[in-house]
Formats: structure tokens, sequence, C-alpha cells
């Protein structure tokens, strides 16, 4: 069964740094696009990036672009989004999901990690 | 990179046919067939139930199915069930080779 789980959130002050994690298992991880997508507490969903399969091409939300980076190590089965210079508006639960194997709609998504900016 | 406007709620008694929209703009919705809709529960993670406008995930009953017309977009829940009281989310890809959410909807079955 294909999962994804997520790991690295937690309580960070204005203007610090996170990386999260995401551990895929159950699929081919390299054969699939794969995205960050977040959601404020008792707020709607918001796509925060994605990945080629190679990890070569990497496209992000206007709200986090130069502030965050996407990454993945195929031979890990393992997504990274490195998260600097975060603000008390990144306060989300981080979703790590793969894209479709032939459509764009995301079809696997992981529970999430909170991440909380707050001094 | 605005959000999609959804209605706030939609509600419909058991057995019912709902409807409700998503619109964007041409450079979204409107620009390509690359819309998807996710189904979310309270407290879980959200569910693939349509993608690329009309097509259906193995395993997403076929009372679940989506249109689009312009810059709209709508998801057709036929026989509402108790079970398909939730949030849900559409979502379209960009002209900026980006995703974009709509603000959500909530169902409820009365």
């Amino acid at each position: 069964e294909a999962q994804l789980v997520e790991s690295g959130g937690g309580l960070v002050q204005p203007g610090g740094s996170l990386r999260l994690s995401c551990a895929a298992s159950g699929f081919t991880f390299s054969n699939y696009y794969m995205h960050w997508v977040r959601q404020a507490p008792g707020k709607g969903l918001v796509w925060v990036s994605r990945t080629n399969r190679e990890g070569s091409t990497t496209d992000y939300a206007d709200s986090v672009k130069g502030r965050f980076t996407m990454s993945r190590d195929n031979a890990k089965n393992t997504l990274y989004l490195q998260m600097n210079s975060l603000r008390a508006e990144d306060t989300a639960v981080y979703h790590c999901a793969r894209g479709h194997s032939y459509g764009y709609g995301v079809d696997i998504w992981g529970q999430g990690t909170m991440v909380t900016v707050s001094s | 990179q605005s959000a999609l406007t959804q209605p706030a709620s939609v509600s419909g008694s058991p057995g019912q046919s709902i409807t409700f929209s998503c619109t964007g703009t041409s450079s979204d919705v409107g620009g390509y067939s690359y819309v998807s809709w996710y189904q979310q529960h309270p407290g879980k993670a959200p569910k693939l139930m349509i993608f690329d406008v009309s097509d259906r995930p193995s395993g997403v009953s076929n009372r679940f199915s989506g249109s689009k017309s312009g810059n709209t977009a709508s998801l057709t829940i036929s026989g509402l069930q108790a079970e398909d009281e939730a949030d849900y989310y559409c979502s379209s890809y960009t002209s900026s080779s980006t995703y974009v959410f709509g603000t959500g909807t909530k169902v409820t079955v009365l």
C-alpha cells in the first residue's frame, strides 16, 4: 500500500528555519511527481510546491518562492522541504502528496506535520 | 495566485443530487483540462475524487462526477449519502506551472 509519512514539524521563531521530511513507501518513488500542500488551522488547502521525478525542476507558490526549497532523494525514497525566513503566516499542517501517475491530480496524501511559527 | 472561488456551503437531503461550482480564470480553470476535486473529512487527509475535470480514480464511487464550462468547473454528487458530508476543494493547474486550490465547500447532509 502506498504511504507517505511526514516528519520534522515543530515550533520555530519568526525568521527561523525548519526542514521537513516525507518518507515514501509502497510505490516506486522515483516514478512520480511530488507536491507539498499546507493547511492553516481551520482554513483551506494551499498548494506550496511540486518537483518532477528527477528533482531537476521545481515550482513554487509565490508566497514561499525564495524562502522554501523542495528537494528529493530517490535513493532514500524521501522528499524534503527546507523552509527559511519563516513567518507567522506559514503556520500550518504541511502535507506531502504524490502526483497522479498520468493525470494532474494528487492521489496519495500523508497525514501531515504541524509547523508553528511563533515567538 | 488567487484561490479559486467556491460556495462556502451546500446542503441536500439523502438521495438527492447536489452540484457546486469552482470558478477561476482563463489562466487556470478555463485554460486547461486539469481540474481536480478533493474530499476532506475533519481531521483527515484529503482524498482525490476527480482528476482532469471528469476522471475518477479507481475506487471512487460513480456518484461523483465532474464537468467544466469556460472558467467554471463543477462537482456533482448524486444519491447523496451521510458519508458524503465533508469539505470539498477544487484545484487547477495554472499558466505559471503552479497549482491553485479553491476556497472550499462544506457539504451538509440534512
